[in-house]
């Protein structure tokens, strides 16, 4: 089975604090790719950041940063200099090369107060 | 980035009637495309897949009859609640995995509420 846990149900931060969101999954595929999604008040889905499971280095997008641990099967989200904007579910998610459709956390409700 | 309309955003309905939720790919055609429904603060749970030209494949536990799929063009998937109750009441969410990506990447439409009295 393909699994992926977020075991962090809420979290709170700081503006201008950061924060990290943990991730864990389980597959015996060797190729998948990871991302992380964000969904805000308005429930739409946007993509954060993604990464490559073949690729060692951590991906980064501006404020928002990965550590990707392959062995150990852990995707963490580091949220760096938060902004009030930034409070939102966050869902990590996966998908395999054999596989065609993502499967999804459930999720880290954050905020992000003043 | 690539766009996918969902309509409407926001039905309510009686219990026993019928419901469409129209899933539009904007910008590029999909042969497939994803349904997914959302319980309040609860994760997204895969539906089904939707194929254009064939049927759609369903996950495990989810009716069939109850929820039809039709992918009448490249562009526009639909899913029709069919006899809806109330346990139906949900956020409906489709997305589509534009061709060539190669990342397993999805684009979500906005969603839809469905509420069903």
């Amino acid at each position: 089975a393909q699994t992926v846990t977020q075991s962090q149900p809420e979290m709170s931060v700081q503006e201008a604090e950061t924060v990290t969101l943990s991730c864990t999954y389980d597959t015996s595929e060797s190729n998948y790719y990871l991302f992380w999604y964000k969904q805000p008040p308005s429930r739409q889905m946007i993509l954060v950041i993604r990464q490559e499971a073949y690729k060692q280095q951590n991906a980064t997008e501006n404020r928002f940063s990965v550590n990707f641990q392959k062995a150990a099967k852990s995707f963490s989200l580091k949220i760096s200099d938060s902004q009030l904007g930034d409070t939102a579910m966050y869902f990590c998610a996966f998908v395999t090369n054999s596989g065609y459709a993502l499967n999804f956390g459930k999720g880290t409700s954050l905020l992000v107060t003043p | 980035g690539a766009v996918v309309s969902q309509h409407p955003s926001w039905v309510i309905c009686k219990s026993g009637t019928s419901v469409k939720i129209e899933c539009r790919s904007l910008d590029f055609q999909a042969t497939t495309m994803f349904w997914y429904r959302q319980f309040p603060k609860q994760s997204l749970m895969l539906m089904a897949t939707s194929n254009e030209g064939s049927k759609a494949t369903y996950e495990q536990g989810v009716e069939k009859d109850k929820f039809l799929i039709n992918h009448a063009s490249l562009t526009l998937s639909t899913l029709t609640v069919t006899s809806a109750h109330p346990e139906d009441s949900s956020f409906y969410i489709c997305s589509v995995s534009p061709p060539g990506t190669g990342d397993g990447e999805l684009f979500f439409g906005e969603g839809s509420r469905l509420t069903v009295l």
